[in-house]
């Protein structure tokens, strides 16, 4: 069974730092890119960024490109989300998910992880 | 990038009735490849997204055959054929032809 497990997520002030996680069980982690989707308190959906299975490949949103790295341990099967320079406007849950091949779309989400940004 | 509208923002409807909602995109779906990547996901209160749609037609693994999809170029739909109580919710359409992939602003749909 396909599981992805966020955590990390916690409340943090402007300009501060975080380090998301999502551990991956139930599939061969290293041949899956990955994506982080967020989604802030009553709003819709919003991908973040995804990255190769082999960690080669990255792309990112313009809203966090530059202080958002995306990054992979395939031994640890987990995927990460390093967030700098946080704004309040990146308060939101934040989901990782596996990209189904050859489909373009996400087949399977995990739970979500709370980032909070205030002073 | 490519902006996804979709409607309408909330759908009232009965039990064992059918319900359709509609979603646009600003620009072909249809990908160089020849597919159309255009993902529908259901949003249970309290939970994660799951894919009921993909391609604009397919089903996902496990979705119950109540939920269909049609559509091509920029115009979509998504159908539930006899709406039941566990489909209450935010069902949101997603383009992943074009970068960066962008979702619509969702449908409320709620059980009379």
């Amino acid at each position: 069974e396909v599981q992805l497990v966020e955590s990390g997520g916690g409340l943090v002030q402007p300009g501060g730092s975080l380090r998301l996680s999502c551990a991956a069980s139930g599939f061969t982690f290293s041949s899956y890119w990955m994506h982080w989707v967020r989604q802030a308190p009553g709003r819709g959906l919003v991908w973040v960024s995804r990255l190769r299975g082999d960690g080669s490949r990255t792309s990112y949103a313009a809203s966090v490109q530059g202080r958002f790295t995306i990054s992979r341990d395939n031994a640890k099967n987990t995927l990460y989300l390093q967030m700098n320079s946080l704004r309040a406007e990146d308060t939101a849950v934040y989901y990782c998910g596996r990209d189904d091949p050859g489909t373009n779309g996400i087949d399977y989400w995990g739970q979500g992880t709370l980032v909070t940004v205030s002073s | 990038d490519v902006v996804m509208t979709q409607s309408p923002l909330s759908l009232p409807v009965t039990l064992g009735q059918p319900a359709s909602i509609s979603c646009r995109s600003s620009q072909s779906l249809l990908h160089n490849d020849g597919n159309t990547y255009l993902n529908w996901f259901q949003q249970r209160p309290g939970q994660s997204p799951r894919r009921l749609i993909y391609q604009v037609s397919k089903r996902g693994s496990g979705v119950s055959d109540r939920f269909s999809g049609s559509g091509s170029g920029t115009d979509f739909t998504l159908t539930i054929s006899r709406v039941e109580a566990e489909d209450a919710g935010f069902y949101y359409c997603m383009q992943g032809t074009h970068w960066p992939w962008t979702f619509g602003q969702g449908t409320k749909v709620e059980i009379k």
